[in-house]
């Protein structure tokens, strides 16, 4: 069974650092590019960042994180990371991992996503 | 940059079908684009339902009952849901990309009435 398990988010006061962790089963994690989406309370989905399956390619973010977001894998340990720094208020969202289907930009699996709360 | 528009919201009455547009704009050659539809319903992730491609051809995910299908036209990516249930209840993005970007619509919350 296909599983993405996302985990490390939490409380975090403004300007304070996360990283989140998505844990990838069920399939083979690095013949997959990867992306981060989240979703602020209320809102619709926002994505903020993609990898490739090739780890030496262009990685790409969207404008509200780039500079302070940083996406990576490690594909011998099927887990995909974003590295939170200088975190606002409007950081606060559910972030999910979302495998990408190879070749098309098409996102066709999600896991549960994980609460990122930025508050002092 | 590839642009997805979606209706806020749509309604229909249990049993009854239901088409959601995405309406894709764009520089130039947005026509050729796929989307993918995804299911978000209350207090849940995502889900993925299918891909529609540009001919409109579509195939779905795995467990998608056949009341769910997609079309196309021109700039406009549809997704119809047939026999509506009340788990049907749900909101809808569209999902594209671009130029290395990733785009979802704004999301359609469909009522079943």
């Amino acid at each position: 069974e296909m599983q993405l398990v996302e985990s490390g988010g939490g409380l975090v006061q403004p300007g304070g650092s996360l990283r989140l962790s998505c844990a990838a089963s069920g399939f083979t994690f690095s013949h997959y590019a990867m992306n981060w989406v989240r979703q602020a309370p209320g809102k619709g989905l926002e994505w903020i960042s993609y990898m490739s399956s090739v780890i030496r390619d262009p990685v790409h973010y969207a404008d509200s994180v780039k500079g302070r977001f940083t996406i990576s894998r490690d594909n011998a340990k099927n887990s995909l990371y974003l590295q939170m720094n200088s975190l606002r208020a409007e950081d606060t969202a559910v972030y999910y991992c979302a495998r990408e289907n190879t070749g098309s930009g098409l996102f066709d699996y999600w896991g549960q996503g994980t609460v990122v709360t930025v508050s002092s | 940059q590839v642009v997805l528009t979606q209706s806020p919201s749509a309604s229909a009455s249990l049993g009854a079908s239901v088409k959601l547009t995405c309406t894709l704009s764009s520089g130039h050659s947005i026509y050729r684009y796929g989307i993918a539809w995804h299911q978000q319903q209350a207090e849940k992730g995502p889900r993925y339902l299918m891909k529609v491609n540009s001919d409109g051809s579509h195939s779905k995910g795995d467990g998608i009952p056949d009341r769910f299908s997609g079309s196309s036209s021109g700039a406009e990516r549809y997704l119809t849901i047939s026999s509506l249930q009340s788990e049907d209840e749900a909101d809808y993005y569209c999902q594209t990309w671009g130029s290395g970007v990733r785009v979802f619509g704004g999301g359609t919350k469909l009522t079943v009435l």
